[in-house]
């Protein structure tokens, strides 16, 4: 059972736009959720986290939204870089079991020049 | 100086054999992971530790065990191995906010490839 979903295996944006990558999940015990970049050869990397009690959080061109009524999350990407392209991995976790990650299938994004 | 270090990162073997990969971490973390990534790229967490006290088990097969010398290695072994087992493993670590609570920043090693043949 797959409890966050990615529905969108790639992406791929022109530089200086905005990237928006989706996430949607399954478990309404999920209060916590985290963007990871990963690039090849390499682990994943924390990019973002948004607790449940918000609806926004931002970070430099990094900004994540959660719609905790749709249970779903996005991750903004304002401008885009070309070093953004990356695979993006959403995750979620409960309440106090937050070295516990669930994550999707992550989504491959590709920013052209 | 790499945070989290797994070795090997590459290790290919025939099926029925045993093999370890190896992590540690010099980031001072009292907790650590082993993530599973399999052909579907689905990122699953299989074990975790923190000051070296099982933690986490995800139903993993007791062919695979983990070891934890100390904080800052865990180990990873797996016995008699099969073809499903193919797969990269991450090794993370991350620090305990307070209270048991996590934030669920981990830090991630590079991954070590395991193709099973």
């Amino acid at each position: 059972d797959q409890q966050v979903k990615q529905n969108s295996p790639s992406l791929s944006v022109q530089e200086g736009r905005i990237s928006i990558l989706n996430c949607d999940y399954t478990n309404s015990m999920f209060d916590y959720f985290l963007w990871y970049k990963k690039y090849p050869a390499e682990g994943p990397t924390f990019l973002i986290s948004i607790s449940s009690i918000k609806d926004k959080n931002e970070d430099g061109r990094f900004t994540v939204f959660l719609n905790k009524s749709a249970k779903h999350l996005s991750l903004h990407i304002v401008p885009s870089q070309p070093g953004d392209s990356a695979v993006y991995f959403c995750a979620a976790s409960v309440a106090g079991t937050a070295s516990k990650l669930t994550f999707g299938t992550g989504t491959r994004l590709q920013v052209t020049l | 100086d790499t945070a989290v270090s797994q070795t090997p990162k590459y290790l290919v073997t025939q099926m029925g054999n045993d093999k370890s990969i190896k992590c540690e971490q010099n980031l001072g973390h009292d907790t650590m992971y082993w993530y599973k990534q399999d052909s579907k790229k689905f990122l699953k967490i299989m074990f975790s530790y923190n000051n070296k006290e099982l933690i986490i088990n995800e139903t993993v097969p007791n062919r695979f065990s983990p070891k934890s010398p100390d904080k800052a290695h865990l180990n990873l072994h797996i016995n008699s191995l099969e073809l499903g087992d193919s797969a990269v493993y991450f090794c993370a670590s991350s620090q305990e906010a307070g209270q048991g609570w996590h934030t669920g920043e981990l830090f991630f090693g590079e991954g070590s490839r395991l193709t099973v043949l």
